[in-house]
């Protein structure tokens, strides 16, 4: 089965400009995540939907972040503008909250730099 | 607010030896916990689950939990260069929708 499905894998821009970052949740799951990884924060959750309804945007860190689940194969992250300070590795997971205690699948993740 | 503690390390160990893991968590309603193995520039990887007071075993990995004392713990057996990573302590409140709460992870050296 192909795993949680994030692109592109390396992103580098300008301050000012927009980022969309995209996700594919493994098929059958009905909960999606966005992190956020730095060395000074660690790992942080940004947002997380269940059945493409988002249930918890608490994480974001401000109006320049939107994120959104237009169907359940789909979701985005988008930045604007962008900052440096957001430079970071952002992470997709996934799960599926049928069973007990289901883990969170990782995506590979999208390195971001913003210049 | 929640939180996950653990010793950002590194933990050095030699190679064969047992690397012991620590993990402590604040909400008295968590109800599952996680580790994740995180390499160097690579995506969080789940290696053990535990929902139970107790140890639970997989391969070379325990990992152990005391809810009284909210505590988790992981044991890695016979340690090898290739466990040299970032080890993530994850917590997960049901009542939350599966929403998990990460430590900041410890750093493990084995040394050959």
């Amino acid at each position: 089965d192909a795993g949680v499905i994030q692109s592109p894998r390396h992103e580098v821009t300008e301050m000012g400009q927009e980022v969309t970052l995209r996700c594919k949740p493994i098929s059958g799951h009905d909960y999606l995540f966005w992190y956020r990884q730095t060395m000074m924060r660690g790992l942080e959750l940004l947002i997380y939907f269940n059945n493409n309804v988002p249930i918890d945007d608490s994480g974001m860190p401000e109006d320049r972040f939107s994120a959104k689940m237009p169907n359940a194969s789909f979701s985005t992250l988008k930045i604007q503008p962008s900052e440096p300070r957001d430079s970071a590795v952002y992470f997709c997971a996934s799960t599926n909250r049928w069973g007990p205690n289901q883990p969170q699948h990782f995506g590979d993740g999208t390195r971001l730099s913003i210049l | 607010q929640k939180e996950v503690e653990q010793n950002s390390g590194p933990l050095s160990v030699p190679e064969g030896a047992i690397a012991s893991l620590n993990c402590t968590y604040s909400d008295r309603g968590s109800q599952s916990f996680f580790w994740y193995r995180q390499y160097s520039g690579k995506s969080p990887e789940l290696i053990m689950s535990i929902y139970s007071n107790g140890d639970k075993e997989d391969g070379r990995f325990t990992a152990q939990l005391n809810k009284a004392s909210q505590y988790v713990s992981l044991l890695i057996r016979d340690s090898q260069p290739s466990d040299s990573a970032t080890y993530l302590c994850a917590v997960n409140d049901r009542a939350a929708g599966n929403k998990l709460t990460f430590g900041g992870g410890t750093r493990v050296l084995v040394k050959p």
